[in-house]
């Protein structure tokens, strides 16, 4: 069975400066994937970043980044220079491996203030 | 990218009628479709995986007498909540799985249904 634990039920930051939203998993599985997804007030799923867990580079867009440590099973999501928009509900997400047909598992989620 | 539009965004119903929530794939075909719900400050929970074709696959603890999805062709999933009960009122949202994009998934932008 797949599991994550995000243990920071909620974070706040001051506008600019960079943040961490921590993420832990727990697999059985050798191949795996690993997402976050932003959710704002509204509701929407906003995905942000994906990283495959044979991918050797940490993935990178724009201003996140993820940093992958397999062997401690932690997958991070760095934001840096944070903005006002940012605040929302932050949600990391595994699956396994056989993408097409699998269930996103998600953990519990962070909720980020971003403060002027 | 691979758009699902989600209807309704949001609906209030009176206890004891059925509610049919609507998850159409725009520009690509969703062979499998995840149904989540999602009470206040909570994670997303996996109600169910339908497979365009076939009878859905619920997950432990989810009635289906109660939540009646149908995917019967390669654009269109339903969620039927039937005789909708004030417990019921939580955000629904769905999700297809889509091969060719690095985001994996792509989620509809959600149902909020209120039962009253």
């Amino acid at each position: 069975a797949q599991k994550i634990t995000q243990t920071q039920p909620g974070m706040f930051v001051q506008e600019k400066e960079a943040v961490t939203l921590d993420c832990t998993y727990d697999t059985s599985d050798q191949s795996y994937g690993l997402f976050w997804y932003k959710q704002p007030s509204s509701g929407e799923m906003i995905f942000l970043i994906y990283q495959g867990s044979y991918d050797e580079q940490n993935a990178t867009e724009g201003r996140y980044s993820l940093n992958f440590q397999k062997a401690r099973k932690s997958a991070n999501l760095v934001i840096s220079a944070s903005q006002l928009g940012d605040s929302a509900m932050y949600f990391c997400a595994m699956r396994g491996p056989n993408f097409g047909n699998e269930k996103l598992t998600f953990g519990t989620g962070t909720r980020l203030t971003i403060i002027p | 990218g691979a758009v699902v539009s989600q209807h309704p965004s949001w609906v209030i119903c009176k206890s004891g009628t059925s509610v049919k929530i609507e998850c159409r794939s725009l520009d690509f075909q969703a062979t499998t479709m995840f149904w989540y719900r999602q009470f206040p400050k909570q994670s997303l929970m996996l109600m169910a995986t339908s497979n365009e074709g076939s009878k859905a696959t619920y997950e432990q603890g989810v009635e289906k007498d109660k939540f009646l999805i149908n995917h019967a062709s390669l654009t269109l999933s339903t969620l039927t909540v039937t005789s909708a009960h004030p417990e019921d009122s939580s955000f629904y949202i769905c999700s297809a799985s889509v091969r060719e994009q690095d985001s994996g998934y792509t989620f509809g932008s959600g149902t909020r249904l209120t039962v009253v």
